[in-house]
C-alpha cells in the first residue's frame, strides 16, 4: 500500500532554513517522480517543485528558484525539501506528493508539514 | 501561468442531496483536470483525474465533467464524510495550479 510519511512540524525565524523530508513506502521509489507542494494558512494548494526519483532532475516554480532545493537518498525511500532565507510567507503545510502515471496528477500525498516562520 | 476559478466558494448541503461545483480554466486544458477532497487536518485525496475518470478508492456517486475550460464535480447523493473542500487543479502545463477551493458544508 503506497505509503508518504513525512518530518514533523518545524518552527523557524525569519532567514533561517528548514529541511521536510518524505519517506516513502509500498512502491518502487525510484520509478516516480515526487512533488512538494504547499498550502498557506487559509489558502489554496500551490505546486513548489520535483523530482525526479529515479535520476534526481528537478524543476521548481520560478519563485523558489534558488531558496529551494529537492534531493532524495534512494537508499532510504526518501525525498527531501530545503527551503533557506525563511519569510513569514513562507508559514504553510508543505505536502509531498507522488505522480503515478499521467504527469501533473498528484495521486497520492504526505500527511503535511507545518513550517511556521516567526520572529 | 493558468488561472483555476472555481465556483461556489462554500456551498450549504445536507446529506443525501446532489451538489454540483464548478470550475473555470483562463485556457482552454482539453482533459487535462483533477479534482482533490480535503478534510480538515488531513492531506488532499485526487478523486477524479482527466476530468472524468474516478480515481482507485473514490466512491461512484463522484463524478466529473467538462472539457476547455469549464468543468464541474457532481456528488450524486452527499454522504456525511463528504463534507470537505473540493480543489480543482490543472494538469495541462507547468506550472500546475489549484483553484482557491470549495467548501461543502
Amino acid at each position: 500500500q503506497v505509503h508518504l510519511v513525512q518530518s514533523g512540524a518545524e518552527v523557524k525565524k525569519p532567514g533561517a532554513s528548514v529541511r521536510i523530508s518524505c519517506k516513502a513506502f509500498g512502491y518502487t521509489f525510484t520509478v516516480y517522480t515526487i512533488h512538494w507542494l504547499r498550502q498557506a494558512p487559509g489558502q489554496g494548494l500551490e505546486w513548489v517543485g520535483w523530482i525526479n526519483a529515479g535520476n534526481g532532475d528537478t524543476k521548481y516554480l520560478q519563485k523558489f528558484q534558488g531558496r529551494m532545493t529537492i534531493t532524495r537518498d534512494t537508499s532510504a525511500n526518501t525525498a527531501y525539501m530545503d527551503l533557506s532565507s525563511l519569510r513569514s510567507e513562507d508559514t504553510g503545510i508543505y505536502f509531498c506528493a507522488i505522480t503515478f502515471a499521467t504527469a501533473g496528477n498528484f495521486d497520492y500525498w504526505g500527511q503535511g508539514a507545518l513550517v511556521g516562520v516567526s520572529s | 501561468d493558468i488561472q483555476m476559478t472555481q465556483s461556489p466558494s462554500s456551498r450549504s448541503a445536507s446529506v443525501g442531496d446532489r451538489v454540483t461545483i464548478t470550475c473555470r480554466a483562463s485556457q482552454n486544458i482539453a482533459s487535462y483536470l483533477n479534482w482533490y477532497q480535503q478534510t480538515p487536518g488531513k492531506a488532499p485525496k485526487l478523486m477524479i483525474y482527466g476530468a472524468s475518470s474516478l480515481h482507485s478508492g473514490a466512491p461512484s456517486r463522484f463524478a466529473g465533467s467538462g472539457s476547455g475550460t469549464d468543468f464541474s464535480l457532481t456528488i450524486t447523493s452527499l454522504q456525511p464524510e463528504d463534507f470537505a473542500l473540493y480543489f480543482c487543479q490543472q494538469s495541462y502545463s507547468t506550472p500546475w495550479t489549484f483553484g482557491q477551493g470549495t467548501k461543502v458544508e
